[in-house]
């Protein structure tokens, strides 16, 4: 079974600082996605990030980077410069040639100016 | 380009009763996934449709159902309502099975 486990509830991160989102995963699967969605308060689901397990390489969007450690299956998301709109649920997600996305229960993320 | 919508937004229904949500599809994308979405937990994959056949199913009972339509946009119904279904519905769209999924605002199902 595949399973995404997201062990921070809630997180909070001062307004320009930076922030680090914790995600491990597990999956008998050789050739695999990961993803990080944000959740705003307005509930539609936006992609922030994703990485290709065959990529060595750390994907990073603007000021959102990817720690991924393929040996630890773990996949933690960097958070630069924090801004007031970056607050949100952060949903680390997985999906493995299948049909299917497993997320986790999400971390929730406070900016306090 | 349009993004996925869904209607309605909200809705109230009895324990019991039935219900339609849709789902409008990103221009282009045929394939569309459902997901229940309860307060404070991830979303747990329902049901996804490819070319109007159903592609795949999670760990939900048969009273959840669904279509695709020629246009790729999708239906869920669920029959014979229960408490536990109160949750938000999303639905998301994607240009193959496993694509990038593009999500819908979703629909706030209550269930009393």
């Amino acid at each position: 079974a595949q399973t995404v486990t997201q062990s921070q509830p809630e997180m909070s991160v001062q307004e320009a600082e930076t922030v680090t989102l914790s995600c491990t995963y597990d999956t008998s699967e050789s050739d695999y996605y990961l993803f990080w969605y944000k959740q705003p308060p307005s509930r539609q689901m936006i992609l922030v990030i994703r990485q290709e397990a065959y990529k060595q390489q750390n994907a990073t969007e603007n000021r959102f980077s990817v720690n991924f450690q393929k040996a630890a299956k773990s996949f933690s998301l960097k958070i630069s410069d924090s801004q007031l709109g970056d607050a949100a649920m952060y949903f680390c997600a997985l999906t493995s040639g299948t049909y299917k996305y497993i997320f986790g229960t999400g971390t929730r993320l406070k900016v306090l100016a | 380009e349009t993004g996925v919508t869904q209607s309605p937004t909200h809705l109230i229904k009895t324990r019991g009763q039935q219900v339609t949500l849709r789902c409008s599809s990103q221009s282009g994308h045929n394939t569309v996934s459902w997901y229940q979405q309860a307060l404070g937990q991830g979303p747990q994959f329902i049901f996804q449709y490819y070319r109007e056949e159903e592609n795949g199913r999670g760990n939900f009972p048969p009273r959840f159902s669904g279509l695709q339509f020629p246009n790729y946009s999708s239906e869920l119904n669920v029959n014979a309502l229960e408490l536990d279904d109160s949750a938000l519905y999303l639905c998301a769209s994607s240009l193959a099975s496993w694509g990038e999924q593009f999500f819908g605002p979703g629909t706030r199902l209550t269930v009393l």
